[in-house]
């Protein structure tokens, strides 16, 4: 059981290109949600979606779009990406998302930008 | 929308000591509140929670209490062993009625020496 996984775990971008980080679970969890972490900051919601066919902003959606594509997989892409979105991107579920479920989270991408 | 402070940002105890770390929330609606325990490089991972239905929970060493009126709830480590260093992070749930939100406070830094 790998719980959530999140590809790639370290990415090196130039300022103007996109990329798409993605994340799957395998807990069949109807919520899913990205954040970024910044030093002294915690975490950040940046988009969730609460069920498969609904996504939501958070808190810092400027700059990124979500998908989700499925029960399992939701992705994030940076269309034109920029210095400040240099950040540790945390992808994570959570159950039906009415009942306060825990959150469970994957192990991080790590993106640099240049 | 919700916000979380947390206190102190680090806090440095000895092996054996006991530490406590606090945290308040904005939003009166909100009402679930886990923490989780990073370390470094790691993801966040849960380690207790508490619904606004209870005052206290305990698991072993650790134990979280909740004051609803004073909208604070803390966590306190007994027995402080090395393995517990770590940066921590409170967290409070925003229940939208289709998906739970959760907002981080800042997180702390516990150290604890021998």
């Amino acid at each position: 059981n790998a719980g959530v996984t999140q590809t790639p775990k370290f990415q090196v971008l130039k300022t103007g290109q996109s990329m798409t980080l993605q994340c799957a679970q395998d807990m069949n969890h109807n919520s899913m949600y990205w954040y970024r972490q910044d030093p002294g900051m915690g975490l950040r919601l940046i988009y969730y979606s609460a069920s498969e066919g609904t996504t939501d902003k958070g808190e810092v959606p400027n700059g990124y779009n979500v998908s989700r594509l499925n029960k399992r997989e939701f992705s994030l892409r940076l269309e034109s990406a920029a210095p400040s979105q240099t950040s540790v991107y945390f992808c994570a579920s959570s159950g039906q998302g009415f009942s306060n479920q825990p959150q469970h989270f994957g192990d991080g991408t790590r993106l640099s930008i240049l | 929308g919700e916000n979380v402070e947390q206190h102190p940002s680090t806090l440095s105890v000895q092996e054996g000591d006991s530490a406590v770390i606090k945290c308040t929330y904005s939003d009166s609606a909100s009402n679930y509140f886990p923490w989780y325990k990073q370390e470094l490089g790691k993801r966040p991972q849960l380690i207790i929670d508490i619904r606004s239905n209870v005052g206290e929970k305990k698991d072993q060493r650790i134990a979280v209490t909740l004051n609803k009126t004073a909208k604070h709830f803390s966590l306190h480590i007994t027995e402080t062993q090395p393995e517990d260093s770590a940066v921590y992070f409170c967290a409070a749930v925003e229940n939208t009625g289709t998906a739970s939100k959760l907002t981080f406070g800042t997180g702390t830094r516990l150290q604890v020496t021998l």
